[in-house]
């Protein structure tokens, strides 16, 4: 079995500070990935950041930058420079060889950035 | 580059009833999954269409069935709707051909609520 868990249901941080959100992962499996995608009001899920887990560097988009902790199953993701336009649900997702394209998705984090 | 599109946006209907929802993945895209969020489940797998196969299907009633079409857009079908069927279904499409192909891209989704 698969599962995904975000502890925190919300989070702020103040405008330009630095935050992370948390994410722990099961999964049985040696390959896989891991993802965190931002829904914003609009609805729509984006993609943030994308971890492949054989490979041990941690990734980073730009601000996004994510640490991954493959023996404790933890890919935490760290928001620099916050701005108003990151304020949205953030959800980690998992996917592996078994389920294809299918995606095992935290019950998210709703992110304020405050003024 | 469209990206993909979801239709319609919001849709009300009688409990009862049947409903069918569309998705348009992006060009190129052969593989296109169905996701239903709600407050109280999250984002849950409802099934994966690749070159109008079902690949994958996640664990709801035979109330809910989808196709994909040699364009590869795809439907999904609500039939005898309850109202905890009411929830944002998301569509999500990817190119699709091995699992690591797995960059999904998600359209906006479809807000069904059924009175």
């Amino acid at each position: 079995a698969q599962t995904v868990t975000q502890s925190q249901p919300e989070m702020s941080v103040q405008e330009a500070e630095t935050v992370t959100l948390s994410c722990t992962y099961d999964t049985s499996e040696s390959d896989y990935y891991l993802f965190w995608y931002k829904q914003p009001p609009s609805r729509q899920m984006i993609l943030v950041i994308r971890q492949e887990a054989y490979k041990q560097q941690n990734a980073t988009e730009n601000r996004f930058s994510v640490n991954f902790q493959k023996a404790a199953k933890s890919f935490s993701l760290k928001i620099s420079d916050s701005q108003l336009g990151d304020a949205a649900m953030y959800f980690c997702a998992l996917s592996n060889p078994n389920t294809g394209n299918q995606f095992y998705f935290g019950t998210g984090t709703s992110l304020t950035v405050i003024p | 580059k469209a990206g993909v599109t979801q239709t319609p946006r919001y849709l009300i209907k009688t409990r009862g009833q049947q409903v069918t929802l569309s998705c348009s993945p992006i060009s190129g895209h052969r593989s296109v999954s169905w996701y239903q969020q709600t407050p109280g489940q999250g984002l849950q797998f409802l099934f994966e269409y690749f070159s109008e196969t079902q690949r994958n299907k996640g664990n709801f009633p035979g109330r809910f069935s989808g196709r994909q079409f040699s364009n590869s857009r795809s439907e999904m079908n609500v039939s005898t709707l309850e109202l905890g069927d009411s929830a944002l279904y998301l569509c999500a499409s990817s190119l699709g051909a091995g699992w690591r192909d797995t960059e999904a891209f998600f359209g906006q989704g479809t807000r069904l609520t059924v009175v």
